[in-house]
């Protein structure tokens, strides 16, 4: 089945320091993955659509700045935290799907997640 | 406007009874695609059942069912037989529209099911 492999799963990194995140798929070719975050006991809130060869699309409020975006092949997306402060600490998933991102039935599949602590 | 909604933040089963998840959504796309997913206390999302639009049967799958009402906008999750791993946060999801852009999911509240023994 589909695999999505997201490191690294820990970090911990002091103020004022940029940190990558990385997603691949591992079995399949994905043109579209998507950056998620997310705070203890809440939902999942989409913050980017990667697109591979091209800009990201942001969702609204997120900064463009902030959280830069690289999909630079079919199996690898990045996301990089710049000047990461205690407010950006939280839990990072990324997710792909095989195929044409919205047609029929593919579910996205989800990295493990990266929990990211800025001390 | 909220486009994905779940009532329920926490439920309680008894192992070895049936569950209802709750998840009732808003859109005036006619093409759109139901998810639910499984987040254990680890992090990762573990996709159970797809509910098409177009779909005119239930979605099953193993001891998940998708109870699917499309005049109501509801699409609440079945677990039968409750198992103790099954004591997870558990999402539902839509996708709207076609075409790359279309594959980005809206996520509900999420429910914290806790099964006891």
């Amino acid at each position: 089945g589909a695999v999505v492999s997201q490191h690294p799963s820990w970090v911990i990194c002091k103020s004022g320091t940029s940190v990558k995140i990385e997603c691949r798929s591992l079995d399949f070719q994905a043109t579209t993955m998507f950056w998620y975050r997310q705070f203890p006991k809440q939902s999942l809130m989409l913050m980017a659509t990667s697109n591979e060869g091209s800009k990201a699309t942001y969702e609204q409020g997120v900064e463009k700045d902030k959280f830069l975006i690289n999909h630079a092949s079919l199996t690898l997306s990045t996301l990089t935290v710049t000047s990461a402060h205690p407010e950006d600490s939280s839990f990072y998933i990324c997710s792909a799907s095989p195929g044409q991102a919205g047609n029929g039935n593919q579910p996205q599949h989800f990295g493990d997640g990266t929990r990211l602590s800025i001390l | 406007a909220q486009k994905i909604t779940q009532t329920q933040p926490g439920m309680f089963v008894q192992e070895k009874e049936a569950v209802t998840l709750d998840c009732t959504y808003d859109t005036s796309d006619p093409s759109y695609g139901l998810f639910w997913y499984k987040q254990p206390s680890s992090g990762e999302m573990i996709f159970l059942i797809y509910q098409g639009s177009y779909d005119q049967q239930n979605a099953t799958e193993g001891r998940y069912s998708l109870n699917f009402q499309k005049a109501r906008k509801s699409a609440n999750l079945v677990i039968s037989a409750s198992q103790l791993g099954d004591s997870a946060m558990y999402f539902c999801a839509m996708r709207e529209g076609r075409g790359n852009q279309g594959g980005k999911l809206i996520f509900g509240q999420g429910t914290e099911l806790s099964v006891k023994p």
